[in-house]
């Protein structure tokens, strides 16, 4: 059973791209959350996908926005990026039925140039 | 807003010997859940071991265990028998009701030989 996976490794862009990030949950997992990882910080939730819809924000701009498809993986796309968005991005999922803790994926690396 | 805090950026422990690490956090919901996870240099944000607030019981995971003390808003790692492997960097983490997980600043913990 593979567990949440995320794609891709790494990524690097230049100001003002768009990028977008995707991650596939782990099996009869359907709600999926984002969240950015600073270097030497603590995650910092983005947001959180259920039955594709966002279900709740953190305290992030407009320029991040998301999707779930009907499978329940998901992407995160940051639009205008900011050099501010260079960060580790992790995608956790939730169990069905079990919504008590979140399984992570191994994060995207994201550099912006 | 709920918000957690670990005031120990960096610690060392023999191998072998017990080290506590630790976090407060504050919130004014009553039903809640804990956290810590251990982040490896591979990134992966692995579950170490999870308390419901309900229970006044600490958990207990092989040689992980915790000190949660709610009154205080208290939450300890405890780790014995320290091994090389137990090198990373360790979150703390609030998960409220709506499933949005708050993280610490961590804890980078090195294991000495």
């Amino acid at each position: 059973d593979a567990g949440v996976t995320q794609s891709p490794t790494h990524l690097i862009k230049t100001r003002g791209q768009q990028v977008t990030l995707r991650c596939s949950p782990k099996s009869g997992h359907d709600t999926v959350s984002w969240y950015q990882q600073a270097l030497g910080q603590g995650p910092q939730f983005i947001f959180q996908y259920y039955e594709e819809e966002e279900r709740q924000r953190g305290n992030f701009p407009d320029r991040f926005s998301g999707h779930q498809f009907p499978n329940y993986s998901s992407e995160l796309n940051v639009n205008a990026l900011l050099l501010g968005d260079s960060a580790l991005y992790l995608c956790a999922s939730t169990p069905q039925g079990s919504p008590t803790w979140q399984y992570f994926g191994p994060g995207t690396r994201l550099t912006v140039l | 807003a709920q918000t957690v805090t670990q005031s120990q950026p960096e610690m060392s422990v023999q191998e072998a010997e017990t080290v506590t690490l630790s976090c407060t956090y504050d919130t004014s919901e009553s039903d809640y859940y804990l956290f810590w996870y251990k982040q490896p240099p591979s990134r992966q944000m692995i579950l170490v071991i999870r308390q419901e607030a309900y229970k006044q019981q600490n958990a207990t995971e092989n040689r992980f265990s915790v000190n949660f003390q709610k009154a205080a808003k208290s939450f300890s790692l405890k780790i014995s028998d320290s091994q090389l492997g137990d090198a990373a960097m360790y979150f703390c983490a609030y998960r409220n009701r709506d499933d949005k997980i708050i993280f610490g600043k961590g804890t980078r913990l090195h294991i000495l030989p």
